[in-house]
């Protein structure tokens, strides 16, 4: 069974500097890499995936991450953050086992960002 | 285009009763799944709907139904509810022709008490 891990439960950062969520997952075959975030009292938004070719990948709101095979991470990375990037960040994971795909996430890691 | 939606927002019940959550996707799409997110265990899967079969199924008890109906529109059913199924109920919907790799829009989700 695949599973995911946020290694942060909870990540302050100060406006205007990098930040980067952690996220490790553990499955024998190939997989399909998601980054969700979560604002108050709303549903999932999609951020970025991967599903093949380049192992860098960039997604809305200028996040970006790298997928790392032999490491089996997926780190999430932003050069800059505002304060508009506070929320709950997903990461999830979704391979094909037994013919349908299951996704399964990751616990959440909150991002905090102070003036 | 109108985004996913879900009613009701806010639900109260009592254990042992039974309910109905429902869920319309952004139009066009027809594959629709479910999600229970919740302090204790997270986001999990519970399933997926697509062309009014069931697709994929997570580790849920039979208590836990679905169905979809020809417009795609699709309703949760949890019955004899006990007090741990209190959470966010989350709905998706994508295009997905197979598996999870198209991106999956989700609604702002129903908030079920049992008390």
């Amino acid at each position: 069974a695949q599973s995911v891990t946020q290694l942060d439960s909870q990540v302050p950062v100060f406006e205007e500097a990098p930040v980067e969520l952690r996220c490790n997952y553990s499955s024998s075959v190939s997989v399909y890499l998601f980054w969700y975030v979560q604002y108050p009292n709303q549903g999932l938004q999609l951020l970025l995936k991967y599903l093949s070719g380049s192992t860098l990948v960039k997604g809305i709101n200028g996040f970006e991450a790298e997928f790392n095979k032999s490491q089996t991470s997926f780190h999430l990375r932003k050069p800059s953050v505002h304060i508009s990037d506070t929320a709950e960040y997903f990461c999830a994971v979704s391979d094909r086992a037994g013919g349908s795909y299951i996704p399964t996430f990751g616990r959440g890691t909150s991002l905090i960002v102070h003036p | 285009k109108a985004g996913v939606t879900q009613t009701p927002r806010y639900l109260i019940k009592t254990r042992g009763q039974q309910v109905t959550l429902s869920c319309s996707p952004i139009s066009g799409h027809r594959s629709v799944s479910w999600y229970q997110q919740t302090p204790g265990q997270g986001l999990q899967f519970l399933f997926e709907y697509f062309s009014e079969t069931q697709r994929n199924k997570g580790n849920f008890p039979g208590r836990f139904s679905g169905r979809q109906f020809s417009n795609s529109r699709s309703e949760m059913n949890v019955s004899t509810l006990e007090l741990g199924d209190s959470a966010l109920y989350l709905c998706a919907s994508s295009l997905a022709v197979q598996g999870h790799t198209d991106t999956q829009y989700f609604g702002p989700g129903t908030r079920l008490t049992v008390l």
